[in-house]
């Protein structure tokens, strides 16, 4: 049980397009679900935090305008980086929350999306 | 939330244990201590939760004494596929609850 999923794996795209990614939990409602950055090497980075049904809430740093994050339904969460830049490229990573599993509001973590922008 | 400090890496060699040191001197009551196991290009993966004294599974073990300011994550016997970095985090089990993760060890094990 909880499964996390994210499509695409991987993506490639030009300087200047949008790309969205996709993060669902597979057997279980997330109402709450977590984006994440992580550049080589370093450690995840938490950019925003998504509510079913609600705006979501940017980490500070975070542009909310650039990394748009949609939150439409307990399984789905969206996060689309618009007009992408080389600097965007990334391991974006999602986590979904249960909050009526067996740890209890325990976060699992998706598979992770690796985007090159060129 | 708690912030946390582990060592940045260790060596360790296949069969032997490795105890990971966590320090979290400024743990709050409610906060529960929970350990992340990242292999590259993978999301983390839950290894273990504990709140006091030792917890147990099939993967590793995790030992917290009672001031809670630290915990040790004990993995026996480990194996080039234990490879990976790891995280300890705290942070209270509630709806507020969400994770910052630190620099976490990078644990390389040995042949």
């Amino acid at each position: 049980g909880a499964v996390v999923s994210q499509h695409p794996s991987r993506v490639i795209c030009k300087s200047g397009t949008s790309v969205k990614i996709e993060c669902r939990s597979l057997d279980f409602q997330a109402t709450t679900m977590f984006w994440y950055r992580q550049f080589p090497k370093k450690s995840l980075m938490l950019m925003a935090t998504s509510n079913e049904g609600s705006k979501a809430t940017y980490e500070q740093g975070v542009e909310k305008d650039k990394f748009l994050i949609n939150h439409a339904s307990l399984t789905l969460s969206t996060l689309t980086v618009t007009s992408a830049h080389p600097e965007d490229s990334s391991f974006y990573i999602c986590s979904a929350r249960d909050p009526k599993g067996e740890w209890n509001y325990e976060q699992y973590f998706g598979p992770g999306t690796r985007l090159t922008v060129t | 939330l708690a912030k946390t400090t582990q060592p940045i890496s260790m060596d360790s060699y296949e069969g032997q244990e490795v105890n990971i040191t966590c320090s979290h001197n400024n743990i709050a009551t409610n906060d529960y201590i929970t350990w992340y196991q990242q292999f590259p290009s993978q999301g983390p993966r839950f290894i273990i939760q504990g709140y006091k004294t030792k917890v147990t599974n099939e993967v590793a073990s995790l030992f917290i004494p009672a001031d809670r300011k630290s915990s040790t994550l004990s993995l026996p016997r480990v194996s080039l596929s234990d490879t990976a970095v790891y995280y300890c985090l705290v942070g209270a089990k509630d709806s507020s609850y969400k994770l910052i993760f630190g620099s976490g060890t990078r644990l390389l094990v040995r042949p």
